[in-house]
């Protein structure tokens, strides 16, 4: 148990679907982070929050839109996705973005399947 | 471009010594994380590195030498419960992280 929760565990969506991934953490963090990971390939960073600011956005498709409504919820919006988005969805936070030595809180991950 | 080289997989027997190398390229440099992940959980933070020498904690050290662009994580009397994902990852001058692909490490009796 990291203190950073996320729901739903796992998820199948068609490509027509909206759905929404939540994540919550109970660390009293600043910073928190949306990550996909794929199967043998380095996590993607896709979005960065930094006091319910966004301050990162890594060229992320528009079918996904981040949510910050204060520091401890982060949600990802999801809409007419594709199959190649299948992939596991890491929600992580931190004490501050672009701090240096700020070890990052893994919540357990969506596993996200689009048929 | 930014890069973070660390092998795909390596094994290892309970009770040996094990080192997992990580190499990176990368825009700048401001530290090295180390994450283990087991297989369906979070990735957890290991080490942190972010002057050359070795840090050592209980049976994990990490060593860093930044003039070679190259970190390694050692872990000693492998256990079995030591079978996971060991995730490499540099903080560049914009304080990004950039992440390996992970070595899988696999123990055997």
């Amino acid at each position: 148990e990291t203190g950073v929760t996320q729901t739903p565990r796992h998820l199948v969506m068609g490509m027509t679907n909206k759905k929404s991934l939540k994540c919550e953490q109970h660390l009293g963090h600043n910073a928190m982070y949306w990550y996909k990971q794929s199967a043998k390939k380095p996590l993607e960073l896709m979005f960065v929050y930094n006091f319910k600011e966004q301050t990162e956005n890594n060229s992320v498709p528009s079918r996904f839109s981040p949510e910050c409504p204060n520091s401890s919820h982060l949600f990802l919006h999801l809409h007419t996705l594709q199959p190649e988005d299948s992939a596991l969805y890491l929600c992580a936070s931190s004490q501050e973005s672009g701090s240096g030595s700020d070890e990052q809180f893994f919540g357990p991950g969506t596993r996200l399947t689009v048929l | 471009g930014q890069n973070i080289d660390q092998p795909t997989e390596m094994t290892a027997t309970e009770g040996a010594i094990v080192q997992i190398n990580c190499t990176y390229q990368t825009s700048g440099f401001n530290g090295l994380f180390w994450y283990q992940q087991h297989a369906g959980e979070a990735p957890t933070f290991l080490s942190y590195n972010v002057l050359d020498g070795l840090e050592e904690k209980g049976r994990f050290s990490s060593f860093l030498s930044r003039s070679k662009g190259y970190s390694y994580l050692l872990l000693k009397e492998l256990q079995m419960k030591d079978s996971a994902s060991y995730l490499c990852a540099v903080e560049d001058s914009n304080y990004q992280l950039i992440w390996g692909a992970g070595t899988k490490l696999i123990i055997k009796p």
